[in-house]
């Protein structure tokens, strides 16, 4: 079963940066899109943003455009979140996902595709 | 606010069936598939039934979804004790064009 590492969370100040990094098992990493996903503490999930197989469609929360980046690189089975302006509200547990069904030509049927499985997550805490 | 509406907690006793609901609109649950995710605590998210309905392999037969119009439930039956956790659905929403969740329903077994 393939299966998800995050890294690259830890303490930050208001208004830096930091990359995240998503390493995928498993030799189909590039035939699936994938996504990030995060919990503040104590609260729910929360999507942030999705990426296609080819990296070609990506999607973002409001919460979160204009400030973070999604990227991934297949040639080394990893995806990225590259986050900039960091604000209080953005501390919070960051897990990776790949969706459930396989992407097939330039479509990953986003609207009709899930999330499995999750990596273990990665904290990010943004503070002074 | 979340825009899928879930009840924030549910409960009851072993052996028990439970519903758990979850509430949208035309622009996610009305159009698009629903799917359940089960946190235990202290561990990330784990897929426990995708397209409305459908079970992964290893999820008990006695975790099952459905859909009606802009509403989606699980239910559980034969409650357990290792059944205790958190619940989320979530949807794609056509206006948002990004992924929505509930907020969540936490289960306890009593």
């Amino acid at each position: 079963e393939e299966q998800l590492l995050e890294s690259g969370g830890g303490l930050v100040q208001p208004g830096g940066s930091l990359r995240l990094s998503c390493a995928a098992s498993g030799s189909t990493f590039s035939i699936y899109g994938m996504s990030w996903v995060r919990q503040a503490p104590g609260k729910g999930l929360e999507w942030v943003s999705s990426i296609t197989n080819s990296g070609g469609t990506i999607y973002y929360a409001d919460s979160v455009r204009g400030r973070f980046t999604i990227s991934r690189d297949n040639s080394k089975n990893t995806l990225y979140l590259q986050m900039n302006s960091l604000r209080a509200e953005d501390t919070a547990i960051y897990y990776c996902a790949k969706y459930g069904r396989k992407c097939s030509g330039v479509s990953c049927y986003s609207n009709t595709n899930w999330f499995d499985p999750w990596g273990q997550g990665t904290l990010v805490t943004v503070s002074s | 606010q979340s825009v899928l509406t879930q009840p924030p907690s549910a409960s009851g006793t072993p052996g028990q069936r439970v519903t758990i609901s979850c509430s949208g609109s035309s622009s996610n649950i009305g159009r698009n598939t629903v799917n359940w995710y089960q946190q235990l605590p202290g561990t990330a998210p784990k897929l426990l039934m995708y397209s409305d309905d459908q079970r992964p392999s290893g999820v008990p037969d006695r975790f099952s979804g459905s859909k009606s119009g802009t509403s989606a439930s699980l239910a559980i039956s034969g409650l357990q004790s290792e059944d205790e956790a958190d619940y989320y659905c979530a949807a794609w929403d056509d206006s948002l064009n990004g992924v929505v969740f509930g907020g969540g329903t936490k289960l306890t077994v009593l």
